[in-house]
């Protein structure tokens, strides 16, 4: 069965520095998400991206935050300066259409730690 | 605003037992709901939704709207069970997490 998969399984990052979290989702997927969970809360919607475009972001994904799909497979989150809030595992997601019929498949997770 | 609830952040129950995980939500639209397990070390794998009323490992679920109730069942639960369970509500194009329940079954 296909899965969307990540890179790398884990990320240690001083402060500061910029963070490229790596995605490839599935391949007839159309929508791809970007998902965090800071340890022991909820996993928390992050930005939805669909069409070469952002098409829903959340609060939490401000201007230090941006997604790209540089190719035909891949899908990217950056971080440009990151906070030691930024420590989380992150999830990418991928699904074919929108609702019930579709649903979101996740990857392994991006354990990123930011000393 | 959208939540999903889930009371009980952990769950033990005897090999044998039936289980039920609670979930809860709050939405004014069409609700649409699924459930997410997570086997230890392991990704978010879609376990049920409630659109396709599915039987998957022996686990059910059905939506009560006037209860505002997804709850995750199954009559015997088995030692392979343990796991993190997630209720999600969809809303727009994103999932609406629940803070999960971690379920261990006890031998």
């Amino acid at each position: 069965e296909p899965e969307v998969t990540q890179t790398p399984s884990h990320q240690v990052t001083q402060m500061g520095q910029e963070v490229i979290l790596r995605c490839v989702p599935i391949s007839n997927h159309l929508y791809f998400y970007w998902y965090r969970q800071i340890l022991g809360q909820k996993v928390e919607f992050l930005v939805s991206f669909y069409n070469n475009e952002i098409s829903e972001k959340s609060e939490i994904f401000d201007d230090q935050f941006s997604v790209e799909r540089p190719d035909g497979s891949n899908f990217t989150l950056k971080i440009r300066s990151t906070k030691l809030e930024d420590s989380a595992m992150y999830f990418c997601a991928s699904s074919f259409g929108q609702g019930g019929v579709q649903p979101q498949h996740f990857g392994d997770g991006t354990r990123l730690s930011i000393l | 605003a959208q939540r999903v609830t889930q009371p009980e952040k952990l769950l033990s129950v005897f090999k044998g037992a039936p289980v039920e995980l609670k979930c809860n939500y709050s939405y004014s639209g069409s609700p649409e709901l699924f459930w997410y397990v997570q086997y230890s070390r392991q990704r978010l794998q879609l376990l049920l939704r409630h659109i396709s009323r599915e039987s998957i490992k022996g686990f059910t679920a059905d939506l009560n709207k006037g209860e505002t109730s997804f709850h995750l069942k199954k009559p015997f639960a088995q030692e392979e069970d343990s796991a993190m369970y997630y209720c999600a509500l969809r809303v727009a194009q994103k999932l609406v997490f629940g803070q999960g329940t971690r379920l261990t079954i006890n031998p």
